[in-house]
């Protein structure tokens, strides 16, 4: 089995300051971790992934996320933000084997808004 | 724009009806994912299909059935329409069954409201 959980359906920042979305992971076998962005009344668009190797994985539009396995974790960051970054992003998992290696499992959003 | 096509847009049915949501999956693209996304909600997996066949269900009663053809496009069909299933209908398509292999392209959606 395999979940997600996303730490603050909304978060608000100021227009260059620090994005940080939280994204905590439950998987039985090795993960895959995704980001995606979610414009309004558009389709998903993939932001990073993490597979294997390299735990810091670097992604679209200066993004960035770590994955911790002792902390379960894949929190995306950005180190300025930009009015256009404001959007939904989901944090994702799937598996490299098991039954659900062609199945992504979401968390329930983070909602970004970046003030002026 | 990612090459997946999604139609209608948006649709309107009541209660008890039947609807069919098509997709368009990327050229060269073998997979296609079905999922649901209810407002306010993350995206719920309903199914894929690979090179034809179900290749993997969520927790979706039998009501929800899919097909996929032989240039890879697909379908969702809905019968017996609830409430409930007023959602965003979002199908994704890649060029691997294992996503970490590849990436998932998604559509903008079907907007389904069930009245």
């Amino acid at each position: 089995a395999q979940s997600v959980t996303q730490l603050g359906s909304h978060v608000s920042v100021s227009e260059g300051a620090l994005v940080l979305l939280r994204c905590n992971y439950s998987s039985s076998v090795p993960p895959y971790l995704f980001w995606y962005v979610q414009y309004p009344n558009q389709g998903l668009q993939l932001l990073l992934k993490y597979t294997t190797g390299a735990t810091l994985v670097k992604g679209i539009n200066g993004f960035e996320a770590e994955f911790k396995k002792s902390e379960t974790s894949f929190h995306l960051t950005k180190p300025s933000a930009h009015m256009s970054d404001a959007a939904e992003y989901f944090c994702a998992v799937s598996n490299a084997g098991g039954t659900s290696y062609g199945k992504l499992t979401f968390g329930q959003g983070t909602i970004l808004t970046v003030h002026p | 724009e990612t090459g997946v096509t999604q139609s209608p847009t948006h649709l309107i049915k009541t209660r008890g009806q039947q609807v069919t949501l098509r997709c368009s999956s990327q050229s060269g693209h073998n997979t296609v994912s079905w999922y649901q996304q209810a407002l306010g909600q993350g995206p719920q997996f309903i199914f894929q299909y690979y090179r034809e066949e179900e290749n993997g269900r969520g927790n979706f009663p039998p009501r929800f059935s899919g097909l996929q053809f032989p240039n890879y496009s697909s379908e969702l069909n809905v019968n017996a329409l609830e409430l409930d299933d007023s959602a965003l209908y979002l199908c994704a398509s890649s060029s691997d069954r294992v996503l970490g292999n590849t990436e998932a392209f998604f559509g903008q959606g079907t907007r389904l409201t069930v009245v």
